[in-house]
């Protein structure tokens, strides 16, 4: 069974820009976490969806928002970016909404300049 | 305010000895506590988690103690081996809502 995926790997934006990223949880599961990881601040929850509803919001501004399709395939998207975007993004997904069981993919390295 | 804290940012431990690594929580509605691994370039991997009402979890190396009186938990990896250096995440989760991590510690281990 594949994996999560994340698309793209890497992306290098320059402020003010937007940005998109992509992430395809694993067949069946249902729930997609996003979280930005930022060297010394671990992991910080974006938001959660199931079944194409929003369950939970991490504190984030609204320029961070997400959706979900209804094949659970979830995007993220950040607008108007600032150099504290920088990050790495990751996604995770679980069959159900139990964090526990939660599948991370390898990440989207965003760079901004 | 950080709910779930790794004081420690590193440890170095040599192969064959134990690994301790250590987490404080301050959210006693905690239900569930999980530990993750990463290495670098790799999203982070499940390893072992326990239940608010046990103590103790162990899963072939590696054992999870849960003090709820001190709100502290500890992985521990005996032995450890050069494969475990990386990344270590604590995190836990309060029923229905998102999980917290905590800032994470590097573990070298040496051979």
């Amino acid at each position: 069974k594949a994996g999560v995926t994340q698309t793209p790997r890497y992306l290098i934006k320059t402020r003010g820009q937007q940005v998109t990223l992509s992430c395809s949880p694993i067949s069946g599961h249902r729930s997609v976490s996003w979280y930005q990881q930022t060297p010394g601040q671990g992991l910080q929850f974006l938001f959660e969806y199931f079944s194409e509803t929003q369950r939970n919001k991490g504190n984030f501004p609204g320029r961070f928002s997400g959706r979900q399709f209804s094949n659970s395939r979830s995007e993220m998207n950040v607008s108007t970016l600032e150099l504290g975007d920088s990050a790495l993004y990751l996604c995770a997904s679980s069959l159900n909404s139990d964090p526990y069981e939660q599948y991370f993919g390898p990440g989207t390295r965003l760079t901004v300049t | 305010d950080q709910q779930v804290k790794q004081n420690s940012p590193s440890l170095s431990v040599q192969e064959g000895r134990i690994s301790i690594l250590n987490c404080d929580y301050t959210n006693s509605m905690f239900d569930y506590f999980l530990w993750y691994k990463k290495y670098p370039a790799e999203g982070p991997t499940f390893l072992i988690s326990i239940s608010s009402i046990k103590d103790k979890n162990e899963d072939g190396r590696f054992t999870v103690f849960l003090n709820k009186s001190a709100k502290h938990l500890s992985l521990h990896i005996v032995p450890s081996q050069p494969g475990d250096s990386a990344v270590y995440f604590c995190a836990a989760e309060q029923a229905g809502t998102a999980l917290i991590f905590g800032k994470g510690t590097t573990l070298s281990v040496s051979s």
